[in-house]
């Protein structure tokens, strides 16, 4: 079974910098998809940044991109530029692929890291 | 961006009573859709997985008898806490993925459920 872990429950970042939020995962398969999703405290899931296993390129959003290891299994999310509106509970997320084996599946969360900025 | 509504956002209940939670696809036919339950300060467990004329699919751990799943349409999904204790207290969130390569996860805005 797959699993994504999360190592840091808390990050704390000043306005204008750059936090790296991280994570690794576990997986059988050689296709899947990886996302950073942002849970304020309203509690509505937002994505963030999407990246596609099979897609060397790191995938980049705006000020949000990832770094992407696929041999590693590790997908960081970088956040350039942090603002006050980023501040949230923010969850990696890990989905086996439509084409992997017939139908969709449920994402497998990690614990999430709670991302705080300093005004 | 497609959008999946969810109703009620917050239930009060009282013990050994049901409630129902709706989560429906507003601009797109959803023939699977997943519910989630949130503990507090922790992380989304994928509960089950919701079929769109078909039987649910159950996550190991969570009771088929206690949490009710019905698909009938491709737009919505119920789910239905039967039944219900204080630990049954949480908050619960559906999700619908869009097809083809692209696909997209797109969550509802959650249920708090207590039950006193």
């Amino acid at each position: 079974a797959q699993t994504v872990t999360q190592s840091q429950p808390e990050m704390s970042v000043q306005e204008a910098e750059t936090v790296t939020l991280s994570c690794t995962y576990d997986t059988s398969e050689s296709d899947y998809y990886l996302f950073w999703y942002k849970q304020p405290p309203s509690r509505q899931m937002i994505l963030v940044i999407r990246q596609e296993a099979y897609k060397q390129q790191n995938a980049t959003e705006n000020r949000f991109s990832v770094n992407f290891q696929k041999a590693a299994k590790s997908f960081s999310l970088k956040i350039s530029d942090s603002q006050l509106g980023d501040a949230a509970m923010y969850f990696c997320a890990y989905r086996r692929t439509m084409y992997s084996g017939g139908g969709a599946d449920g994402l497998t969360f990690g614990k999430g890291t709670h991302l705080i900025i300093q005004p | 961006g497609a959008v999946v509504s969810q109703h009620p956002s917050w239930v009060i209940c009282k013990s050994g009573t049901s409630v129902k939670i709706e989560c429906r696809s507003l601009d797109f036919q959803a023939t699977t859709m997943f519910w989630y339950r949130q503990f507090p300060k922790q992380s989304l467990m994928l509960m089950a997985t919701s079929n769109e004329g078909s039987k649910a699919t159950y996550e190991q751990g969570v009771e088929k008898d206690k949490f009710l799943i019905n698909h009938a349409s491709l737009t919505l999904s119920t789910l239905t806490v039967t039944s219900a204790h204080p630990e049954d207290s949480s908050f619960y969130i559906c999700s619908a993925h869009t097809t083809g390569r692209n696909t997209e996860a797109f969550f509802g805005q959650g249920t708090r459920l207590t039950v006193v």
